[in-house]
Protein backbone atom coordinates (compact mmCIF):
# COMPACT_ATOMS: atom_id res chain seq x y z
CA UNK A 1 0.00 0.00 0.00
CA UNK A 2 1.15 3.68 -0.24
CA UNK A 3 1.93 3.74 -3.58
CA UNK A 4 2.71 7.38 -5.53
CA UNK A 5 3.40 7.40 -9.32
CA UNK A 6 4.22 10.10 -11.09
CA UNK A 7 4.13 11.11 -14.87
CA UNK A 8 6.03 11.58 -16.82
CA UNK A 9 9.37 9.96 -15.19
CA UNK A 10 10.93 11.85 -17.66
CA UNK A 11 10.71 14.95 -19.85
CA UNK A 12 13.07 16.81 -22.09
CA UNK A 13 11.83 20.10 -22.94
CA UNK A 14 12.63 23.76 -25.05
CA UNK A 15 13.13 26.40 -23.30
CA UNK A 16 9.71 28.47 -23.42
CA UNK A 17 7.15 25.98 -23.85
CA UNK A 18 5.20 24.50 -20.16
CA UNK A 19 5.36 21.06 -19.23
CA UNK A 20 2.81 19.45 -16.60
CA UNK A 21 3.87 16.53 -14.50
CA UNK A 22 1.11 14.23 -12.74
CA UNK A 23 1.37 13.14 -9.16
CA UNK A 24 -1.14 10.32 -8.29
CA UNK A 25 -2.02 8.20 -5.12
CA UNK A 26 -2.88 5.31 -6.24
CA UNK A 27 -4.43 3.28 -3.28
CA UNK A 28 -5.44 5.86 -0.48
CA UNK A 29 -6.86 9.62 -0.84
CA UNK A 30 -4.05 11.91 -0.19
CA UNK A 31 -5.48 14.79 1.50
CA UNK A 32 -2.38 16.90 1.26
CA UNK A 33 0.40 16.51 -1.49
CA UNK A 34 4.16 17.39 -1.56
CA UNK A 35 6.45 18.87 -4.58
CA UNK A 36 10.35 18.83 -3.88
CA UNK A 37 12.94 19.80 -5.86
CA UNK A 38 16.14 18.11 -6.10
CA UNK A 39 18.95 19.37 -7.80
CA UNK A 40 21.94 17.34 -8.49
CA UNK A 41 24.09 15.70 -5.49
CA UNK A 42 21.61 17.86 -3.23
CA UNK A 43 18.49 17.21 -0.56
CA UNK A 44 15.20 17.32 -1.41
CA UNK A 45 13.98 21.11 -0.86
CA UNK A 46 10.48 21.77 -0.77
CA UNK A 47 8.64 23.73 -3.07
CA UNK A 48 4.89 23.74 -2.06
CA UNK A 49 2.26 22.01 -0.25
CA UNK A 50 -0.97 21.49 -1.72
CA UNK A 51 -4.22 20.79 -0.41
CA UNK A 52 -7.48 19.18 -1.72
CA UNK A 53 -9.90 21.77 -3.40
CA UNK A 54 -7.85 24.63 -2.17
CA UNK A 55 -4.68 26.44 -3.42
CA UNK A 56 -1.53 25.49 -3.07
CA UNK A 57 0.83 27.31 -0.03
CA UNK A 58 4.28 27.82 -1.64
CA UNK A 59 7.61 28.37 0.01
CA UNK A 60 9.63 31.72 0.32
CA UNK A 61 11.73 32.18 -2.94
CA UNK A 62 8.83 29.42 -5.12
CA UNK A 63 7.62 31.37 -7.89
CA UNK A 64 4.01 30.85 -7.68
CA UNK A 65 2.78 31.63 -11.10
CA UNK A 66 5.93 29.94 -12.77
CA UNK A 67 5.18 26.76 -10.85
CA UNK A 68 1.39 26.08 -11.21
CA UNK A 69 -0.17 23.69 -8.90
CA UNK A 70 -3.27 22.08 -9.02
CA UNK A 71 -4.62 19.57 -6.59
CA UNK A 72 -8.33 18.94 -8.00
CA UNK A 73 -8.96 15.48 -6.26
CA UNK A 74 -8.16 13.55 -3.42
CA UNK A 75 -5.69 11.40 -5.95
CA UNK A 76 -3.91 13.71 -7.95
CA UNK A 77 -2.09 16.92 -7.57
CA UNK A 78 -0.24 18.33 -11.50
CA UNK A 79 2.87 20.91 -11.29
CA UNK A 80 2.74 22.81 -14.31
CA UNK A 81 6.29 24.20 -15.06
CA UNK A 82 5.78 27.46 -17.43
CA UNK A 83 7.76 29.22 -19.62
CA UNK A 84 10.22 27.01 -18.43
CA UNK A 85 14.37 27.42 -18.66
CA UNK A 86 17.10 25.89 -18.47
CA UNK A 87 17.64 26.66 -14.89
CA UNK A 88 14.41 24.62 -14.27
CA UNK A 89 16.17 21.67 -15.35
CA UNK A 90 15.95 19.60 -12.04
CA UNK A 91 14.41 16.43 -10.62
CA UNK A 92 10.71 17.12 -9.76
CA UNK A 93 9.60 14.72 -6.83
CA UNK A 94 5.95 14.72 -5.26
CA UNK A 95 5.12 13.13 -1.99
CA UNK A 96 1.47 12.31 -0.41
CA UNK A 97 -0.04 12.46 2.93
CA UNK A 98 -3.22 11.51 4.46
CA UNK A 99 -5.33 8.26 5.76
CA UNK A 100 -5.85 4.84 4.97
CA UNK A 101 -7.39 2.92 7.31
CA UNK A 102 -4.91 3.90 9.90
CA UNK A 103 -1.50 3.11 7.98
CA UNK A 104 -0.43 6.90 6.95
CA UNK A 105 0.44 9.17 10.26
CA UNK A 106 0.21 13.31 8.91
CA UNK A 107 3.69 12.58 9.46
CA UNK A 108 4.64 9.91 6.99
CA UNK A 109 4.74 10.96 3.58
CA UNK A 110 5.30 8.59 0.41
CA UNK A 111 7.49 9.84 -2.15
CA UNK A 112 6.70 9.18 -6.10
CA UNK A 113 9.53 7.88 -8.05
CA UNK A 114 10.37 11.41 -9.57
CA UNK A 115 10.46 13.28 -12.76
CA UNK A 116 13.70 14.36 -14.37
CA UNK A 117 12.94 17.59 -16.47
CA UNK A 118 15.72 18.65 -18.70
CA UNK A 119 14.80 22.26 -20.20
CA UNK A 120 17.15 23.00 -23.47
CA UNK B 1 12.95 26.02 8.94
CA UNK B 2 14.90 23.84 11.34
CA UNK B 3 18.54 23.24 10.35
CA UNK B 4 19.18 19.38 9.77
CA UNK B 5 22.65 18.23 10.20
CA UNK B 6 23.25 15.22 8.86
CA UNK B 7 26.96 13.13 9.35
CA UNK B 8 28.81 11.87 8.10
CA UNK B 9 28.18 13.30 4.07
CA UNK B 10 29.35 10.06 2.48
CA UNK B 11 30.76 7.14 3.10
CA UNK B 12 32.69 4.40 1.53
CA UNK B 13 33.28 0.76 3.02
CA UNK B 14 33.59 -2.79 2.57
CA UNK B 15 30.52 -5.46 2.28
CA UNK B 16 29.90 -6.99 6.00
CA UNK B 17 30.53 -3.85 7.72
CA UNK B 18 28.77 -1.90 10.24
CA UNK B 19 27.51 1.39 9.47
CA UNK B 20 26.51 4.40 11.41
CA UNK B 21 24.90 7.74 10.29
CA UNK B 22 23.71 10.85 12.49
CA UNK B 23 21.53 13.78 12.22
CA UNK B 24 21.18 16.61 14.71
CA UNK B 25 18.15 19.38 14.50
CA UNK B 26 18.50 23.21 15.88
CA UNK B 27 15.12 22.48 17.69
CA UNK B 28 12.95 19.92 19.06
CA UNK B 29 11.05 17.20 16.87
CA UNK B 30 8.02 15.05 17.62
CA UNK B 31 8.95 12.70 14.79
CA UNK B 32 11.70 11.30 13.03
CA UNK B 33 11.50 9.75 9.96
CA UNK B 34 14.73 8.56 7.47
CA UNK B 35 14.75 7.54 4.01
CA UNK B 36 16.70 5.95 1.12
CA UNK B 37 17.06 7.55 -2.32
CA UNK B 38 18.50 5.31 -5.10
CA UNK B 39 19.47 7.11 -8.31
CA UNK B 40 16.80 8.44 -10.31
CA UNK B 41 14.38 7.29 -7.75
CA UNK B 42 12.01 8.80 -5.12
CA UNK B 43 13.21 8.31 -1.64
CA UNK B 44 11.62 5.37 0.75
CA UNK B 45 10.38 5.74 4.01
CA UNK B 46 12.62 3.21 6.11
CA UNK B 47 12.35 3.82 9.86
CA UNK B 48 9.55 6.62 11.34
CA UNK B 49 10.15 7.16 14.90
CA UNK B 50 7.86 9.37 17.21
CA UNK B 51 9.01 9.28 20.88
CA UNK B 52 11.69 10.50 22.44
CA UNK B 53 13.98 7.46 23.12
CA UNK B 54 12.49 5.21 20.75
CA UNK B 55 14.79 2.17 18.89
CA UNK B 56 13.02 1.01 16.27
CA UNK B 57 14.57 -1.66 13.54
CA UNK B 58 13.70 -2.79 10.64
CA UNK B 59 15.41 -5.76 9.05
CA UNK B 60 19.58 -4.50 9.60
CA UNK B 61 18.66 -1.47 10.13
CA UNK B 62 18.08 0.19 13.27
CA UNK B 63 17.31 3.98 14.17
CA UNK B 64 16.97 5.74 17.61
CA UNK B 65 15.20 9.09 18.06
CA UNK B 66 17.29 10.66 20.75
CA UNK B 67 16.41 11.42 24.55
CA UNK B 68 16.87 15.43 24.05
CA UNK B 69 14.52 15.22 20.77
CA UNK B 70 17.60 16.83 18.46
CA UNK B 71 18.99 14.27 17.02
CA UNK B 72 18.50 10.39 15.50
CA UNK B 73 20.90 7.90 13.88
CA UNK B 74 20.57 4.77 11.76
CA UNK B 75 22.84 2.28 11.70
CA UNK B 76 22.87 -0.48 9.34
CA UNK B 77 24.52 -3.80 10.47
CA UNK B 78 26.28 -5.96 7.78
CA UNK B 79 26.10 -4.01 4.96
CA UNK B 80 25.46 -5.48 1.52
CA UNK B 81 26.16 -3.66 -1.97
CA UNK B 82 22.55 -3.33 -2.41
CA UNK B 83 22.82 -0.77 0.89
CA UNK B 84 24.38 1.32 -2.20
CA UNK B 85 22.14 4.85 -1.71
CA UNK B 86 21.88 8.05 -0.08
CA UNK B 87 20.44 7.75 3.33
CA UNK B 88 18.22 11.07 4.54
CA UNK B 89 16.97 12.01 8.02
CA UNK B 90 13.85 14.42 7.41
CA UNK B 91 11.91 15.99 10.49
CA UNK B 92 8.78 18.46 10.23
CA UNK B 93 8.49 21.44 9.36
CA UNK B 94 7.40 24.87 10.63
CA UNK B 95 4.61 24.53 7.97
CA UNK B 96 2.13 22.31 8.62
CA UNK B 97 3.19 18.22 7.69
CA UNK B 98 5.81 18.98 5.10
CA UNK B 99 9.28 17.80 5.80
CA UNK B 100 12.58 19.15 6.30
CA UNK B 101 15.49 17.01 5.06
CA UNK B 102 18.74 16.73 6.10
CA UNK B 103 21.59 16.58 3.34
CA UNK B 104 21.97 12.89 3.22
CA UNK B 105 25.03 10.59 3.42
CA UNK B 106 25.89 9.09 0.38
CA UNK B 107 27.00 5.38 1.20
CA UNK B 108 28.74 3.18 -1.12
CA UNK B 109 29.54 -0.12 -0.02
CA UNK B 110 31.75 -2.70 -2.25
CA UNK B 111 31.83 -6.36 -2.43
Amino acid sequence: GAVVSQHPSWVICKSGTSVKIECRSLDFQATTMFWYRQFPKQSLMLMATSNEGSKATYEQGVEKDKFLINHASLTLSTLTVTSAHPEDSSFYICSATGLAGGLLTYNEQFFGPGTRLTVL
Amino acid sequence: GQQLNQSPQSMFIQEGEDVSMNCTSSSIFNTWLWYKQEPGEGPVLLIALYKAGELTSNGRLTAQFGITRKDSFLNISASIPSDVGIYFCAGPANSGYALNFGKGTSLLVTP
